[in-house]
């Protein structure tokens, strides 16, 4: 069964920390994305690798980061993480760009800065 | 997602049809799909469609794309209590958009 871990279903944060949020894949894929989910707005991109050491910035990139070292694994590190940082942060993998046959998601990882 | 637009909610009895709208506004769109969202969960695929065919469908599942309106609805027969869940509909092009979702309550 082919697989997207996420490491951490939930988080608590305080204010200022470095947070890593760590994503790895079993699928060989090339792309990797991390989106950040809440009520009423969907999914929205954060950035997305369609190689190792490459990456793209999404629709919504300011105040992340990401790495990718190795081809299985995405990591989106939240430098000094924040309130309005709070929120559901999903990861996936596709083999092509388009994901013309969809997107593997991870189970999320729920994060709360306080 | 702001380019791709669903209704927030949908609520229906239990052994009704759900029917779950969606417009998208680019027509260059080659894949729609259909995901789903159970509580606590990530999203899972549960259809998609390519863009030139109008109906796909898959047991209880029914897909129409009406390429003129940029229009695309899941039909869900029979609904049950386990298809309580968030609906996401989603284009790509070069990458993948999401809607909002939509929340589905089935209610016994």
């Amino acid at each position: 069964d082919v697989k997207v871990t996420q490491s951490s279903r939930y988080l608590v944060k305080r204010t200022g920390e470095k947070v890593f949020l760590e994503c790895v894949q079993d699928m060989d894929h090339e792309n990797m994305f991390w989106y950040r989910q809440d009520p009423g707005l969907g999914l929205r991109l954060i950035y997305f690798s369609y190689d190792v050491k490459m990456k793209e910035k999404g629709d919504i990139p300011e105040g992340y980061s990401v790495s990718r070292e190795k081809k299985e694994r995405f990591s989106l590190i939240l430098e000094s993480a924040s309130t309005n940082q709070t929120s559901m942060y999903l990861c996936a993998s596709s083999s092509t760009s388009a994901g013309h046959y969809g997107y593997t998601f991870g189970s999320g990882t729920r994060l709360t800065v306080v | 997602g702001e380019d791709v637009e669903q209704s927030l909610f949908l609520s229906v009895r239990e052994g009704d049809s759900s029917v779950i709208n969606c417009t998208y506004t680019d027509s260059s769109s080659t894949y729609l799909y259909w995901y789903k969202q159970e509580p606590g969960a990530g999203l899972q695929l549960l259809t998609y469609i390519f863009s030139n065919m109008d109906m796909k469908q898959d047991q209880r599942l029914t897909v129409l794309l009406n390429k003129k309106d940029k229009h695309l609805s899941l039909r869900i027969a029979d609904t049950q209590t386990g298809d309580s869940a968030i609906y996401f509909c989603a284009e790509s092009i070069n990458d993948m958009r999401f809607g909002a979702g939509t929340r589905l309550t089935v209610k016994p």
